[in-house]
């Protein structure tokens, strides 16, 4: 079974650019969860999305976003691009059924530097 | 207020030598609890998860880890550790739907 993929691994962009990144799930799961990783803060939870709907929401200002579409791949977008977000963004893809309390399975990150 | 704390940053230990990391959380409702674990350059791998039963968790490469709900802990243990080892290790735990991570801890083995 394929695991999680992100598209792209490694991008740079400028202050004020705006960005999407891209995550396709586990086959057969359908809640896609965001997080940003940086060395200070360590992992931050961004949002989660379930059947196209986002379910829970992280400490994160407006400029980030996401949205998932009905084959459960999700996107993430961040606009006008601070220095400050330069991360490695996960994405986590989990069955979440009830009766589990279902493990997240992460994708490789991508990358994103601002300059 | 749910949390998780990883108690040490850094933890350098040597080649063939037991090691234990240390996880405390705070929740007010029950809880799963997970270690992962993060070569470089790449996201997080799950090395074993307490959901009910048994609190001695056995994982993947060698890895256990006790859950002991009166200390709030759920420490990672190996006996004896390899180079391979060395990574980022990070403990979870999951409320509901949602996921709370600690900091890391950088597992460093020296040969």
């Amino acid at each position: 079974k394929a695991g999680v993929t992100q598209t792209p691994r490694y991008l740079i962009k400028t202050r004020g650019q705006q960005v999407t990144l891209s995550c396709s799930p586990i086959s057969g799961h359908r809640s896609v969860s965001w997080y940003q990783q940086t060395p200070g803060q360590g992992l931050q939870f961004l949002f989660e999305y379930f059947s196209e709907t986002q379910r829970n929401k992280g400490n994160f200002p407006g400029r980030f976003s996401g949205r998932q579409f009905s084959n459960s791949r999700s996107e993430m977008n961040v606009s006008t691009l601070e220095l400050g977000d330069s991360a490695l963004y996960l994405c986590a893809s989990s069955l979440r059924t009830s009766g589990l309390a279902g493990e997240q399975y992460f994708g490789p990150g991508t990358r994103l530097t601002v300059t | 207020a749910q949390s998780v704390t990883q108690l040490d940053s850094q933890v350098p230990v040597f080649e063939e030598a037991p090691v234990e990391l240390r996880c405390n959380y705070s929740s007010s409702v029950s809880v799963y609890l997970f270690w992962y674990v993060q070569y470089p350059n790449q996201g997080l791998q799950l090395l074993l998860k307490y959901l009910s039963g048994s609190t001695l968790v056995k994982g993947i490469n060698g890895f256990e880890a006790e859950f002991n709900k009166s200390q709030t802990s759920f420490h990672l243990r190996k006996p004896s550790v390899h180079i391979s080892d060395t990574a980022e290790y990070f403990c979870a735990l999951r409320t509901g739907n949602q996921f709370y991570f600690g900091t890391g801890t950088s597992l460093t083995v020296i040969p």
